[in-house]
């Protein structure tokens, strides 16, 4: 069974960087079949889409948070990581790791991680 | 505010029907996958492609589209369907994907 773990600082000081690193095991990393992404979800809000990354190395961002954030992978280690520059307590959220079917016709998240909280604040 | 729009809150008795909707320009391009959300949870996706379960998903759940309107479908809700739901889809340049706001379902 695909399994997903975020791992990062549970709090970020304003205008830092975030840094999460999703580990991926349990199933196939290398498939070009998939992307890996990241959505957030802030305190009693709904979902945002934050963009994700395929093993070709292509990546595909939310317009609104293009300026500030790089996603990369590491095939050797079956991990991707998100980067997103400049925080504020806007950026406070449930941060999700998850699986992308990439087909554009099927296309599904089809398994996330347990998410992990990241606060902003000083 | 999203480029998919879905109503905030919809309540239904329970074993009956109701259909939740999500609209956006981009529905006329692109498939809506739909997702269903518990307190605590994560989310876990419940309908995709043009009316595909996933699998241990209940066939209660149906899933249909037409131009700029998807729709997610629960014929005979039950207890255990009161979650929160978003629809996904591709925005509307076809390169990011894009969340509903989401639609809290009160079985009541």
């Amino acid at each position: 069974q695909l399994q997903l773990q975020e791992s990062g600082p549970g709090l970020v000081k304003p205008s830092e960087t975030l840094s999460l690193t999703c580990t991926v095991s349990g199933g196939s990393f290398s498939s070009t079949t998939y992307c890996w992404g990241l959505n957030r979800q802030p305190p009693g809000k709904g979902l945002e889409w934050i963009g994700s990354i395929c093993y070709s190395g292509s990546s595909y961002y939310n317009p609104s948070l293009k300026s500030r954030i790089t996603i990369s992978i590491d095939t050797s280690k079956n991990q991707f990581s998100l980067r997103l520059r400049s925080v504020t307590a806007a950026d406070t959220a449930v941060y999700y790791c998850a699986r992308e079917y990439g087909d554009v016709s099927v296309h599904r998240i089809d398994y996330w991680g347990q998410g992990t909280l990241v606060t902003v604040s000083s | 505010s999203s480029e998919l729009t879905q109503d905030p809150a919809v309540s239904v008795a329970l074993g009956q029907t109701v259909r939740i909707t999500c609209q956006g320009d981009s529905l006329r391009s692109y498939v809506t996958s739909w997702y269903q959300q518990k307190p605590g949870q994560a989310p876990v996706v419940v309908m995709y492609g043009k009316n595909i379960r996933p699998s241990g998903i209940p066939d209660r759940f149906s899933g249909s589209s037409s131009g700029n309107t998807a729709s997610l479908t629960i014929t005979g809700a039950q207890a255990e369907d009161e979650a929160d739901y978003y629809c996904n889809s591709r925005g509307s340049s076809g390169d990011y994907m894009v969340f509903g706001g989401g639609t809290k379902l009160t079985v009541l």
